[in-house]
């Protein structure tokens, strides 16, 4: 099965709300990176964190590598908000693989 | 901010033809990968580098080859195009295996339909 499990696969806010995107790991990770794919289709890197929590602006990711898991928190959503945000963990002990999640659609809405 | 290239930007080639795609990195950073995303998936690992001159295989590897003359440049090539190769490749490029290095950047993508 997939080693990292991305949730939801679609998300749908209001302009000024927020919530949290979600990624599990069914194998121990060393570190997860963020990224958002924007409508132009450009990755764009939010996050990447080996453990605990990094803040931007509106944006809030915490890694816990104990419990498998990642958050991509949004607060405050705005238009330009909306794209596809995939996790992305590095797995390789000596190698710096990324395995990435399936992603989750978001888009913000007025 | 890393700056990675890829050249061109979209193709469009014949089933068993040979195409390259190339990539250019002017950070100094050692690492090189290249990924494909098929529509409405994630990314997954094709090919990679962290030496000139030697690369690794991903993930995915059948049906393509890679080429890492320089430390900037890494080549992937489908030596006989085919349609299930029709997707969108992104070159990366990161500094190092350690902490904060090991982020990824990466370039804009080459949509590629094979035909």
């Amino acid at each position: 099965g997939d080693q990292v499990e991305q949730s939801p696969s679609a998300l749908s806010l209001h302009e000024g709300t927020g919530s949290a995107l979600r990624c599990n790991f069914t194998t121990t990770m060393r570190a997860v990176q963020w990224f958002q794919q924007n409508s132009r289709g450009s990755l764009i890197n939010l996050f990447y964190l080996a453990s605990g929590t990094k803040e931007n602006g509106r944006l809030k990711s915490t890694f816990n590598s104990k419990e498998s898991y990642s958050t991509l928190h949004i607060r405050d959503a705005q238009l330009e908000d909306s794209g596809t945000y995939f996790c992305a963990a590095l797995t390789g002990a000596n190698t710096g693989k990324l395995t990435f999640g399936h992603g989750t659609i978001l888009r913000v809405h007025p | 901010e890393a700056a990675v290239t890829q050249s061109p930007r979209s193709k469009v080639a014949v089933t068993g033809g040979k195409v390259t795609l190339s990539c250019h990195q002017t950070n100094n950073h050692d690492y090189m990968y290249w990924y494909r995303q098929d529509t409405g998936h994630g990314l997954r690992l094709i090919h990679y580098s962290y030496v000139a001159d030697s690369t690794e295989k991903g993930d995915i590897p059948d049906g393509y080859k890679a080429s890492r003359p320089s430390q900037e440049n890494f080549s992937l090539i489908l030596e006989l195009a085919s349609l299930s190769q029709t997707a969108v490749y992104f070159c990366a490029s990161s500094a190092g295996l350690g902490g904060g290095q090991n982020t990824l950047y990466f370039g804009a993508g080459t949509r590629l339909s094979v035909l």
